[in-house]
């Protein structure tokens, strides 16, 4: 069971960056999957989550007008858009089974690190 | 929202001691929605307690987590070096307390 992230990415600020999210060893239409970020020395922070076999993508409300989240047979992908300096962070994939509401998050991406300079 | 509070920031012991890590939240927790994780440098967090109390998979028993109503615990009994880490607990999938950093003297 693996969730593989896409590379480090380098953005000017006001630029988009799109992250994948690639399964492998399970059946990915049964758990969701979530995005989330940690900036230098930070905490971790939930942003968002898609239901790869449904409809249903929620982003929080601090994120929700710069981000969008979609997915194919295999991957998710998450887009961030108008992006600053303080979107300087690694971003994780996560994904929770659809079973179960108490479950947390048992598999990780390696993370992808995104950094917004000028 | 459930604003979590973890304490103490920095826990410093010994190897075999056991380590006791709050989370402390603003309103009353369901206890089944909280979950703690272990993340070492450089590496994405692990799963280590869901349900409250929970052990993940592959979890080594000297992690345990509980409480109730607005208080819960993360202990880790007969602490190893490999245990030196930031522990997070979170809430409800969406809220993360902002860790406990675990050092092995």
């Amino acid at each position: 069971v693996q969730l593989l992230q896409s590379g480090a990415e380098v953005k000017s600020p006001g630029a988009s960056v799109k992250v994948s999210c690639k399964a492998s060893g399970y059946m990915f239409t049964t758990y969701y999957i979530y995005w989330v970020r940690q900036a230098p020395g930070q905490g971790l922070e939930c942003m968002a989550m898609i239901n790869p076999g449904g409809s249903t993508r929620y982003s929080t409300e601090k994120f929700q007008d710069r981000v969008t989240l979609t997915s194919d047979t295999r991957s998710a992908y998450f887009q961030l858009t108008s992006l600053t300096p303080d979107d300087t962070a690694v971003y994780y994939c996560a994904r929770k089974t659809i079973a179960s509401l108490t479950s947390g998050f048992d598999v990780w991406g390696q993370g992808t690190k995104v950094t917004v300079s000028s | 929202e459930n604003v979590l509070t973890q304490s103490p920031v920095t826990l410093s012991l010994s190897p075999g001691d056991r380590a006791t890590l709050s989370c402390r939240g603003s309103q009353t927790f369901i206890s089944n929605y909280l979950a703690w994780y272990q993340q070492k440098p450089g590496q994405p967090p692990r799963l280590l307690v869901y349900g409250g109390s929970i052990r993940a998979t592959g979890i080594p028993g000297r992690f345990s987590g509980s409480g109730s109503g607005t208080d819960f615990t993360l202990t880790i009994s007969g602490l190893e070096p490999e245990d030196a880490a930031v522990y997070y607990c979170q809430y409800d999938t969406w809220t993360f307390g902002q860790g406990t950093k675990v050092e092995i003297k």
